[in-house]
This record gives structure tokens, sequence and C-alpha cells, in this order.
């Protein structure tokens, strides 16, 4: 069973543009997560979808943005870049909402 | 945002030492999840808890979900080069939260 895939693998930006990220969870599962992860700040959850609705969202921005597709499939976007976003995006995904988490390998960032 | 109180935050130990890490809250949480990051890649499932004293092993790593279900702790017996990493305990209701890490190194 292929694990979550997340693309593309690395990113470089500057400061006022928009990126977008996607995820593909793993087969079956209805659930996406995305985290941040810094050095300073740890891992911050920024929201989760399941069946394509937003189900919880985290304490970011409105530049920060996410959809699920009806494939499960997730995409984040980032608008307006700030220095301050650089980090490492990772997607999580599971069966439902006391299953096991299961993390792609993350899309690091970095805005210049 | 929230984080989970973890510690320590480091540790240098030797091969073949047992190792000990805890995760504390002022919150309950549901379920309890340890993971273990390596540079560069995403967090990896090492061991989930459910219920409130649950002891699980999973090779030579043990956890425990804490009676209060404010805490929980991981012990790695008998410690391998491979063992290096971060390792993070996370707490799940509606959402997860994370601790803040252990950074584990093995000194040569």
């Amino acid at each position: 069973k292929a694990g979550v895939t997340q693309t593309p693998r690395y990113l470089i930006k500057t400061r006022g543009q928009q990126v977008t990220l996607s995820c593909s969870p793993i087969s079956g599962h209805r659930s996406v997560s995305w985290y941040q992860q810094t050095p300073g700040q740890g891992l911050q959850f920024l929201f989760e979808y399941f069946s394509e609705t937003q189900r919880n969202k985290g304490n970011f921005p409105g530049r920060f943005s996410g959809r699920q597709f009806s494939n499960s499939r997730s995409e984040m976007n980032v608008s307006t870049l700030e220095l301050g976003d650089s980090a490492l995006y990772l997607c999580a995904s599971s069966g439902g909402s006391n299953e096991k988490l299961f993390f792609g390998s993350g899309t690091q960032l970095s805005v210049l | 945002g929230q984080q989970l109180n973890q510690s320590p935050q480091s540790m240098f130990i030797q091969e073949g030492e047992d190792v000990s890490m805890n995760c504390t809250s002022s919150s309950i949480f549901n379920t309890w999840l340890w993971y273990k990051q390596d540079p560069g890649e995403g967090p990896v499932l090492l061991i989930a808890l459910y219920k409130a004293g649950e002891l699980t092993s999973n090779g030579r790593l043990t956890a425990q979900f804490g009676i209060t279900r404010k805490d929980s702790f991981l012990n790695i017996s008998a410690s391998i080069p491979s063992d290096v990493g971060i390792y993070f305990c996370a707490g799940r209701n509606e959402k997860l939260t994370f601790g803040t890490g252990t950074r584990l190194t093995i000194i040569p």
C-alpha cells in the first residue's frame, strides 16, 4: 500500500508570491491534515479535511487555506508569502477521527 | 499554538543504553501517539495508545498511557545507532497536539 505522497519535495519562492502544495493520502483514507514544522515552533496544526469538508482549523492567518477533492487528495495554498512561512509542511492521512495518523515526507518551503 | 511539554529536550547516550522520555499536559487526551522523525522526513508512527493505563510494546520500544490521561511515557531499551532522531509525543482529542520533541544522539 503506497504511503502519503507530497509534492513538490522542495520549493523556493520569494516574498509576496503564492504557493500550492499537494498531498495524496493513503488509499482508502478520507481524512487529511496539514501541519507546519519549524525549528522554533515545532509541529503546528493547520487544518483537517474529511470528505471534502474542513473539520478542524488551527490558529493560522487566512493566507493559509486548503481544500480536499472527491478522491481525498488535498491541496494547501499560502498566499502573499512571508519570510516566516519558510518551513517543512507536512500532510498526514488517517481513516477516521480516532485512527492513527500517517505522515508524508513533507514539502520544504523556503521563502527568500 | 498549543503544545505538550516533552522532556528531556535532548539526550546524549551510548549505544546499548536504555532511554526514557515523557510528555505531560494540563489537558486530558483520548489517544496518545509516539512518532520518530529523521532529518528531512515526516514523522513515522511508532506506538499508539488508546486507554488510560495501557502499556504497549513495539520491539525494543515500550510506551504507556498515563492513568490521569494527561501524560505518556516512551522507553527504548538497548539503543542502537538507527534510534538516532527526534521523538515526538502527540495527544489527540478533536485534533492532534504535538510535543516539543526529544532529540536522541548516540555518542560513539
